[in-house]
């Protein structure tokens, strides 16, 4: 068990590009959940995957926004035309559980995202 | 809908010294309740957690309460030491996703 795991680290794009962050996390783990943090703050949910399927989206993320995860293993996170105001830590997180109240959510290191 | 409001930062104290972080939390249904903590440099880790009124979560001699009459859940160490130094996460696990809801960190410092 590695944990959970996170490329690029760090990326520096300029604004209107499109930008692609993936996710390996731990194996065996069904659910998959994508944050942003943004500089003082706390992470903020942004969707949430069960196996392959996408089963819930934060407000937050808009139509430039979008996640994949193919196979019910990795994800990855698109943000198209980036803008200054897309800078943030996105961060990663899985379990492994079935709807319970104690399951824990493991974090990966985080993809620190600059909009030039 | 859901929120948490943390006691803000920054806090440095001295080695030794006792440490309470309040967390207040606003939630529909029974959430579960967590601590989490970065160190610098570092990823989120879970420090303890709760999952139902009057539970006590604790590790590494850190302690916390769920507190539904209160809707809180305060972190309080005895005695810190200078390895505590990170930011500490209080959050809040609802939905049917069980997404969290985190507060806005406290930086604590811990002097020797």
């Amino acid at each position: 068990d590695t944990g959970v795991s996170q490329d690029p680290r760090h990326k520096i794009t300029k604004r209107g590009q499109n930008v692609t962050f993936r996710c390996d996390p731990i194996s065996e783990h069904n659910r998959l959940y994508w944050y942003r943090q943004t500089l003082g703050q706390g992470p903020e949910f942004l969707t949430y995957f069960q196996n392959e399927a996408q089963l819930e989206k934060s407000r937050l993320l808009s139509d430039r926004f979008s996640a994949e995860r193919p196979k019910g293993s990795f994800s990855t996170l698109e943000i198209q035309r980036t803008e200054q105001g897309d800078s943030a830590m996105y961060l990663c997180a899985s379990l492994i559980g079935a709807g319970g109240l104690v399951e824990t959510q493991y974090f990966g290191p985080g993809t620190r995202l600059l909009v030039l | 809908g859901d929120s948490v409001t943390q006691m803000e930062g920054p806090v440095t104290l001295s080695e030794e010294a006792f440490l309470t972080i309040n967390c207040t939390y606003t939630a529909t249904g029974y959430p579960s309740l967590f601590w989490y903590v970065q160190y610098p440099g570092e990823g989120l880790q879970l420090l303890l957690k709760a999952t139902k009124a009057d539970d006590k979560g604790s590790n590494k001699g850190f302690e916390a309460t769920y507190r539904k009459e209160t809707t809180s859940f305060h972190l309080e160490k005895g005695s810190v030491q200078v390895s505590d130094s990170a930011v500490y996460f209080c959050a809040l696990g609802s939905g049917s996703a069980r997404q969290l809801t985190f507060g806005s960190g406290t930086q604590l410092t811990v002097l020797p």
